[in-house]
């Protein structure tokens, strides 16, 4: 079975850095992008980026670039997405999802991580 | 940037109806590549719909998607409890960042 398992629920303080995790299960790891999206508390969905790690190549929303840097670790099957300095604003569940593609039927993410809630909070 | 506009914002319908959720675009999608997902209180998005009209593996063909260009719709027909729930579309067009729609809730009347 295909999944992704992401790391545990984090509670830091404002400045602090963190490093969440999401792994990959069920399938050739280094083939498919990984994405990140975040979802504020009550609020919808945010594409923050992607990462293929195959060779690394990372792309961001501008809307989160310099603030988070995605990478990986193929020996683990591991993507991660981190922060240098949290700030309260990060507060949110931050999802993984797997990129799948087709010439025909374009792009879409399947499957989906279980969630990060990190909660940022002095 | 493709900014997505969902319509409603919340739809109440009752078990047996039909929802008719919208998606609209503010650029052309390229080559339909739109996708919808479904989520419920506590968990992850579940994948629909890929390229604007393909049913994910196990997704009943209740669920429908139709659209190209800039306006694209997700059908649920006879309505089950267990639809109600947050849906959002995302395209794929162009170069990132892949951006999502703001939600439409879908509630039981």
């Amino acid at each position: 079975e295909v999944q992704l398992v992401q790391s545990g629920a984090e509670v830091k303080k404002p400045g602090e850095s963190l490093k969440i995790s999401c792994k990959g299960f069920g399938y050739s790891f280094t083939g498919k992008w990984i994405a990140w999206v975040r979802q504020m508390p009550g609020k919808g969905l945010e594409w923050v980026g992607i990462i293929y790690p195959g060779d690394s190549d990372t792309r961001y929303s501008p809307s989160f670039q310099g603030q988070v840097t995605i990478s990986v670790d193929n020996s683990i099957n591991t993507a991660y997405l981190q922060w240098s300095s949290l700030k309260a604003s990060d507060t949110a569940i931050y999802y993984c999802a797997r990129e799948m593609s087709s010439p025909i039927r374009g792009n879409w993410f399947d499957p989906w991580g279980q969630g990060t809630l990190v909660t940022v909070s002095s | 940037e493709i900014v997505l506009t969902q319509s409603p914002g919340s739809l109440s319908l009752s078990p047996g109806e039909t929802a008719t959720l919208s998606c609209r675009a503010s650029q052309s999608v390229l080559s339909n590549y739109l996708a919808w997902y479904q989520q419920k209180p506590g968990q992850a998005p579940r994948l629909l719909i890929y390229g604007a009209s393909s049913r994910a593996t196990g997704i009943p063909d209740r669920f429908s998607g139709s659209g190209s260009g800039t306006d694209f719709t997700l059908t649920i027909s006879r309505l089950e409890p267990e639809d109600f729930a947050v849906y959002y579309c995302q395209q794929f067009g162009g170069s990132p960042p892949y951006t999502f729609g703001q939600g439409t809730r879908l509630e039981i009347k």
